[in-house]
């Protein structure tokens, strides 16, 4: 079964400046997808960011970019020029390729904080 | 012109009590999914329905059922709730083919007295 591991429970990181979140998974399969959630206080669940093993480029949306290392099982999320709206809890996420009805793993997220 | 909409969004009862949660999305996707979200924010699925069909069963306690009238619907029925059973319960979709996001609905905190 596949595992998806948030190291980082807590970080915290003052307003515009640059914080990585680490996520590690443990998978058999050469394909594959992963992604970035984020959880605000209002409860709901946002999509950050998504990453398909096949492609060797580095997801980026806006702010958000990934490091994606396949061979280290490796995806973290950089968030630059932080913003006080960016504190959330932030869940790493694995769907296995031609997912159908599997669903998502998720990590057990990190919690983070910006600092004004 | 939510995506994925859940009734009600907030739900205290008493331990012993039943009670159901619903779940709607006008997404015109195949599958739908619940999870569970402890108090420790961890997120574990719970059912996956794929167009009325139950395709996931995790290991959940039989006093949760879920239903699918039909393949935009999937709600979630808890008998005998107990304390354990506190958490907020999210109701996702996706489609089946491919391997895009999940959409998840607000969540529907429950709390058990």
């Amino acid at each position: 079964a596949q595992t998806v591991t948030q190291s980082q429970p807590e970080m915290s990181v003052q307003e515009a400046e640059t914080v990585t979140l680490s996520c590690t998974y443990d998978t058999s399969e050469s394909d594959y997808y992963l992604f970035w959630y984020k959880q605000p206080p209002s409860r709901q669940m946002i999509l950050v960011i998504r990453q398909e093993a096949y492609k060797q480029q580095n997801a980026t949306e806006n702010r958000f970019s990934v490091n994606f290392q396949k061979a280290a099982k490796s995806f973290s999320l950089k968030i630059s020029d932080s913003q006080l709206g960016d504190a959330a809890m932030y869940f790493c996420a694995y769907r296995r390729p031609r997912g159908g009805a599997d669903g998502l793993t998720f990590g057990k997220g990190t919690h983070l904080i910006i600092q004004p | 012109d939510t995506a994925v909409s859940q009734t009600p969004k907030y739900l205290v009862t008493q331990m012993g009590n039943d009670k159901s949660i619903k779940c709607e999305q006008n997404l015109g996707h195949d599958t739908m999914y619940w999870y569970k979200q402890d108090s420790k924010k961890f997120l574990k699925i719970m059912f996956s329905y794929n167009n009325k069909e139950l395709i996931i069963n995790e290991t959940v306690p039989n006093r949760f059922s879920p239903k699918s009238p039909d393949k935009a619907h999937l709600n979630l029925h808890i008998n005998s709730l107990e304390l354990g059973d506190s958490a907020v319960y999210f109701c996702a979709s996706s489609p089946l083919a491919g391997a895009g996001e999940l959409f998840f609905g607000e969540g529907s905190r429950l709390t058990v007295l």
